[in-house]
């Protein structure tokens, strides 16, 4: 089965600082991940998604992350935090097999940017 | 264009009662996907629609919850004698078929509140 897991609940940074959002997968088979973000009382946007292509993926506004096999890692980072960015991030695996391409989410990392 | 909608985006109702959740898909889109969110968690899958059909529902917690796609676009997700339990904002999505290339688009949620 796959599953994802985000290290931390909450992580805070200084506007203008880098951001990196830690992620690990498990998978039987090469996975496709995702990150997804979710801004207050608005629903989940997709930030970007690795299917097996480029193992450094770039997604909107700025984030971008890497696949490493070798340490089963897809860290979310960005080389200057905005206020804007302050939300809730998920990083999430789609399961592999059976009638359904369901996403499996992780429990999320809440990212506060101070000014 | 138009993204997924969901209605309605709020729902307070009492223990015992029956509610029904409606999600308008992209259209045009074949897939849809119905998941749960609790509080301080990711959302967890519920159930997945390929056309008319009900593909997956192994994430359904229980026979009180059903869901129905009678014409192959819009769902009603829908909870019989709820419980406090079940309190969460529940999110619908949509993509074009539901291939392992796909990419699910959310709707904003409804936050259904259980007295």
């Amino acid at each position: 089965a796959q599953s994802v897991t985000q290290l931390d609940s909450h992580v805070s940074v200084s506007e203008g600082t880098p951001v990196l959002l830690r992620c690990n997968y498990s998978s039987s088979y090469s996975p496709s991940l995702f990150w997804y973000v979710q801004h207050p009382n608005k629903g989940l946007q997709l930030l970007l998604k690795y299917t097996s292509a480029a193992t450094l993926v770039k997604g909107i506004n700025g984030f971008e992350a890497e696949f490493k096999k070798s340490e089963t890692s897809f860290h979310l980072t960005k080389p200057s935090a905005h206020m804007s960015d302050a939300a809730e991030y998920f990083c999430v695996v789609r399961n592999y097999g059976g009638a359904t391409n369901k996403l499996i989410f992780g429990t999320g990392t809440l990212l506060a940017v101070q000014p | 264009g138009a993204g997924v909608s969901q209605t309605p985006s709020n729902k307070v109702t009492e223990k015992g009662k029956y509610v029904e959740l409606r999600c308008d898909p992209i259209s045009g889109h074949t897939a849809l996907y119905w998941y749960r969110q609790s509080l301080g968690q990711g959302p967890e899958f519920l159930i997945y629609f390929q056309g008319t059909g009900a593909a997956d529902d192994s994430g359904l917690p229980n026979d009180r919850f059903f869901a129905v796609r009678p014409e192959g676009s819009v769902s009603t997700l829908k909870i019989q004698r709820t419980e406090r339990g079940d309190s969460a904002v529940y999110l619908c999505a949509s993509s074009s078929f539901g291939g392992d290339t796909d990419t699910q688009y959310f709707g904003p949620g409804t936050r259904l509140t259980v007295l």
